[in-house]
């Protein structure tokens, strides 16, 4: 198995741009969130999914967009990048959010 | 609301001493709750876990207690290695079915 995997790793973006994070993972976990990590912050969530075809807002879920529509990938989207979503993002994966969360590698975005 | 709250770091220590870091959780009904580590450049992995009243999570040394009548969940470990130097989450899991973390803290463990 590879887990949760993430791409890209690294990412520079201008203000106003948009980009997808893609985020898969190859264990058949129903639940799946995106995170984003700050410096004094944590983690905060971004958006979840309890299953294909069902989203969900977390506590930070302005400028950002997901969807469901495989059991395996949760593509988070930036519609239009701000400095403010300059951050670590991390995806995890995991059979309900009482379960052990499996976290990617995360991916570096910068934001100028 | 629905929130974890723990201590601030960074936490400083000498090898071989006693470690406690704080973790308090509001919730509504029976939440799961998990000690999670980051290392350095990584990801957040599991460290250990409890779903009920009373239960003692541990692995590699460290414990935490589920405390219904406190509502925590303090991690300890009884001699730190440098290591263990990490920064360390305690988070809350649902009947919201959103997974909540706490600030994290930092240790920073010196020989």
């Amino acid at each position: 198995n590879a887990g949760v995997t993430q791409t890209p790793k690294f990412q520079v973006l201008k203000t106003g741009q948009s980009m997808t994070l893609q985020c898969a993972q190859d264990m058949n976990h129903e639940y799946m969130s995106w995170y984003r990590q700050d410096p004094g912050m944590g983690l905060r969530l971004i958006h979840y999914s309890v299953g294909a075809g069902i989203t969900d807002q977390g506590e930070v879920p302005n400028g950002y967009n997901v969807s469901r529509s495989t059991t395996e990938d949760f593509p988070l989207r930036l519609l239009s990048a701000a400095p403010s979503q300059t951050s670590v993002y991390f995806c995890a994966s995991s059979y309900g959010s009482k379960e052990t969360q499996y976290f990617g590698p995360g991916t570096r975005l910068l934001v100028l | 609301g629905n929130s974890v709250t723990q201590m601030e770091g960074p936490v400083t220590l000498s090898e071989e001493a006693f470690l406690t870091i704080n973790c308090t959780y509001t919730a509504t009904g029976y939440p799961s709750l998990f000690w999670y580590v980051q290392y350095p450049g990584e990801g957040l992995q599991l460290l250990l876990k409890a779903t009920k009243a009373d239960d003692k999570g541990s692995n590699k040394g460290f414990e935490a207690t589920y405390r219904k009548e406190t509502t925590s969940f303090h991690l300890e470990k009884g001699s730190v290695q440098v290591s263990d130097s990490a920064v360390y989450f305690c988070a809350r899991g649902g009947n919201t079915d959103k997974l909540i973390f706490g600030t994290g803290t930092r240790l920073q463990v010196f020989p």
